[in-house]
């Protein structure tokens, strides 16, 4: 079936390092998405993009689709960037969409 | 700001009992989901529904149902809870199927242990 695979699967950071963050998928797909997840609380979804490069703040996603690949950037990290993301595909099945997610990369930033 | 609303927000089973948990959303959406989350797995999509009255099955809706009485509310179902379900489990709902262009809002989560 469809996979979604996320590198690296932990980071440990100073405040002010740069974080890369991969996505990989196993198939083609329509669009895909990047969310961050509080340590123990809900997903917040920081990016809905389906090709090119968006930029919010601190945060750049790039996502190559033919190469079905997404980064994720993220400078001049900060304590509060701590949390997981989640990377998901959108995968068009029996004329709805879905999100399949990865497992995530943990980010731990320290002082 | 939309909002989805989960209860209880932790519970503790017994092998074989059934637990049914609860999510409100607020947003006005079509669409909701029920996904389960496990160290190692990600998010993996149990049952979802796009119209009161009516639900789908997920990737895993195995030992699972799920109810849709109303726009507002969708709850899963746990008839024999099982040592295998515990998880946290996190509602969504959605303007839209799959979340497009249109994001999925998530409740906080329901941590669920089965003993």
């Amino acid at each position: 079936g469809q996979q979604v695979q996320q590198s690296p699967t932990s980071l440990v950071l100073q405040e002010g390092e740069n974080a890369e963050l991969q996505c990989n998928f196993s198939t083609s797909l329509n669009s895909m998405q990047w969310f961050y997840q509080r340590p123990g609380g809900s997903l917040i979804s920081v990016f809905y993009n389906p090709s090119g490069t968006k930029q919010s703040g601190r945060l750049t996603s790039t996502t190559v689709i033919k190469e079905r690949r997404s980064s994720l950037h993220i400078s001049s990290s900060q304590i509060t960037d701590s949390g997981t993301y989640l990377c998901a595909m959108v995968w068009n099945q029996g004329g709805s969409a879905k999100l399949i997610f990865g497992e995530g990369t943990k980010l731990t930033v320290s002082s | 700001e939309a909002a989805v609303t989960q209860s209880p927000r932790s519970k503790v089973a017994v092998t074989g009992g059934k637990v049914t948990l609860s999510c409100h959303q607020t947003n006005n959406h079509d669409y909701m989901y029920w996904y389960r989350q496990d160290t190692g797995h990600g998010l993996r999509l149990i049952h979802y529904s796009y119209v009161a009255d009516s639900t789908e099955k997920g990737d895993i809706p195995d030992g699972y149902k799920a109810s849709r009485p109303s726009q507002e509310n969708f709850s899963l179902i746990l008839e024999l809870a099982s040592l295998s379900q515990t998880a946290v489990y996190f509602c969504a709902s959605s303007e839209a199927g799959g979340a497009s262009q249109n994001t999925l809002y998530f409740g906080a989560g329901t941590r669920l242990s089965v003993l």
